[in-house]
């Protein structure tokens, strides 16, 4: 079946830290990545997607690159805000599916 | 109103009450998704619909019964909930079920006491 695992959080960062946070899958198929955020009091947003391998999908100064070889796809950000402390959430999709997301990773950013 | 809106935002009920949770989405969507989120636990989805039709019911206890009268509506009705049924419960829409793009309503954060 399909997983998806993230780091456990909290990721805590002082304020223009670069950012990794760290997404390996496994799937059936050729899936489909997401990044997903969810800031306090409000439900999922879509962040970026990547829809086969070697895709990079970037938003928002947030990236992240579909790497078959290594089945992952790893969430970065070169200098983040406090905006945005959210909690991460990777997910995948795969044929028929419907979406298999992570258990997310909270990130707290200080000023 | 725009997005995928849900209502009540906070509910607190009995065991023994009866509610219902309500999600409508602004978006001309196909399928529609009620998720279960709870503290240290992955995004639980329970049910999903498409163009109406029930679609999965991911092992869902009983007294969740969910209903979808047209695209944009969709209710999740409660009765006889248990302590462990608190959580944030999400609806979210996309234009046709097995897409990976979707659209999050803001949740209700139900408490059962």
């Amino acid at each position: 079946g399909n997983s998806v695992t993230q780091m456990e959080g909290p990721v805590t960062l002082s304020e223009e830290a670069f950012l990794t946070i760290n997404c390996t899958y496994t799937a059936t198929g050729y899936p489909s990545l997401f990044w997903y955020v969810q800031y306090p009091g409000e439900g999922l947003q879509l962040l970026l997607k990547a829809t086969k391998a070697d895709d990079k999908g970037s938003n928002k100064g947030f990236e992240a690159t579909y790497r078959k070889e290594t089945t992952s796809f790893h969430l970065e950000k070169g200098s983040v805000q406090v905006s945005d402390s959210a909690v991460y959430f990777c997910a995948l999709i795969s044929g028929y599916s419907t979406l298999t997301f992570g258990k997310g990773t909270m990130l707290l950013v200080s000023p | 109103e725009t997005g995928v809106t849900q209502t009540p935002r906070h509910l607190v009920m009995g065991m023994t009450n009866k509610k219902s949770l309500k999600c409508e989405q602004h978006l001309g969507h196909n399928a529609m998704y009620w998720y279960k989120q709870s503290a240290k636990k992955p995004l639980e989805l329970m049910f999903v619909y498409n163009f109406k039709e029930q679609t999965e019911n991911n092992s869902v206890p009983s007294r969740f019964s969910p209903e979808c009268p047209n695209s944009s509506h969709l209710f999740l009705h409660l009765h006889t909930l248990q302590p462990e049924d608190s959580a944030l419960y999400l609806c979210a829409s996309s234009q046709y079920r097995g897409q990976g793009e979707q659209y999050f309503g803001p949740g209700t954060r139900l408490t059962v006491t």
